[in-house]
Order: structure tokens, then C-alpha cells, then sequence
């Protein structure tokens, strides 16, 4: 079966403009994941959605946000975007309450 | 708040030799811990997990050890092989299934 699939894979914008990123998740999983990956950071996590509701948010500013589409299908937006949201942006999906997510391959967003 | 963190950012080792790399966390609730692996301009990969009221797993060439004494978490890779080489990150889940990733351990094989 399909992977994560995310959407676009590498995106350049300039500060202030706003960004939507997309992933479609595993088929059959409901739980989708999102994290920010910078060098030195590793993977800190964003959001969790599952059946359209945030479940779980990290500890990121409101710029950041999200949402789930009956199908599974998630985006997540940053608005008014700053050179520090350089960055990888990974989407997991998984069924709720297993171990094993799976990742996308990312998003490479630069702001110049 | 909780944290994950490695004991070495960098490993390197001689192919066919063993890896075992380390990790630490903080939440003594968690759930249980998974070990990632990402290589290059890929998203990470699971590899093993091990649930909080195990001390040992074993899968394929793969060990993991876990001691929640002193709240720590190991992978040991067996025969490593340059495949191998990649970041591997350790996460710890809570029962609320929020996961937190340590920095990640670069692992060169040597030929």
C-alpha cells in the first residue's frame, strides 16, 4: 500500500507570507502526526490529529496550525513566517494508540 | 517537562563490529519507547519498539534494552553493516500518544 505522502517537498518563501503544507496519510490510518526537524533539534513535535479533532498540541506559537479532512487528510499552515521556521516538516500517520508511525519523507521549507 | 536525550551526537564504528547506542528520557509514565532510523533526505523509519513493562526486545540484528531505573534506553545493532549508517532516534510515548524525539545519534559505518 501507499506511503505518507507529503506535499509539497521542498517550498522557499519569504518572511511574512504563510505557508500550507499537506500529507496524506497511510490508507486506513486516522491518526496524523506533525513535527518540525532542525539541525540540532531533532523532531519536536506540532500537533496530533485524529477523526478531524486535535488531540495533542507541542509547545509551538499560535502561528502554527492544523487541521484534518474526513478523509485523513491533514494540512498544517504557518503564517506570517520567520527565518527560524526553516526547516524539515515531517507528517506520521499511524492507528491510534500504535507504536509504529510512519513518516512521510518531509517538506524542506527555507524563508529567505 | 519531559526530555529525550542521547549520549553521543556522533558513532562510529567498523563494519561487522557491533552499535549500540544510548539514550535517556525523563517521564517515568511513558508508555513505551520506539527507535527511528532516518537516512539522507528520507523521513524516519521505524525499527523496533519496546513497551514500559519490558527490559528486552530483540528483532532482526536489532536489540533493545530498556532500564527504567535509571530511565534509560538502548539500541544495540548486531554485525553493523554500512546500510547502517543513518541518524537514529530514540521517542518516548506518553499514554496520550505524544511523542518526543531526543536529537538523534549519527551513525558512520566504516568499510
Amino acid at each position: 500500500k501507499a506511503g505518507v505522502t507529503q506535499t509539497p517537498r521542498y517550498l522557499i518563501k519569504t518572511r511574512g507570507q504563510q505557508v500550507t503544507l499537506s500529507c496524506s496519510p497511510i490508507s486506513g490510518h486516522r491518526s496524523v502526526s506533525w513535527y518540525q526537524q532542525t539541525p540540532g533539534q531533532g523532531l519536536q513535535f506540532l500537533f496530533e490529529y485524529f477523526s478531524e479533532t486535535q488531540r495533542n498540541k507541542g509547545n509551538f506559537p499560535g502561528r502554527f496550525s492544523g487541521r484534518q479532512f474526513s478523509n485523513s487528510r491533514s494540512e498544517m499552515n504557518v503564517s506570517t513566517l520567520e527565518l527560524g521556521d526553516s526547516a524539515l516538516y515531517l507528517c506520521a500517520s499511524s492507528l491510534w494508540g500504535a507504536a509504529e508511525a510512519f513518516f512521510g519523507q518531509g517538506t524542506r521549507l527555507t524563508v529567505v | 517537562g519531559e526530555s529525550v536525550g542521547l549520549h553521543l551526537p556522533t558513532l562510529s564504528v567498523q563494519e561487522g563490529d557491533n552499535s549500540i547506542i544510548n539514550c535517556a528520557y525523563s517521564n517515568s509514565a511513558s508508555d513505551y519507547f520506539i527507535w527511528y532510523k532516518q537516512e539522507s533526505g528520507k523521513g524516519p523509519q521505524f525499527i523496533i519498539d519496546i513497551r514500559s513493562n519490558m527490559d528486552k526486545r530483540q528483532g532482526q540484528r536489532v536489540t533493545v534494552l530498556l532500564n527504567k531505573t535509571v530511565k534509560h534506553l538502548s539500541l544495540q545493532i548486531a554485525a553493523t553493516q554500512p546500510g547502517d549508517s543513518a541518524v537514529y532516534f530514540c521517542a518516548d510515548v506518553t499514554p496520550g500518544n505524544q511523542f518526543y524525539f531526543g536529537t538523534g545519534t549519527s551513525l558512520t559505518v566504516i568499510p
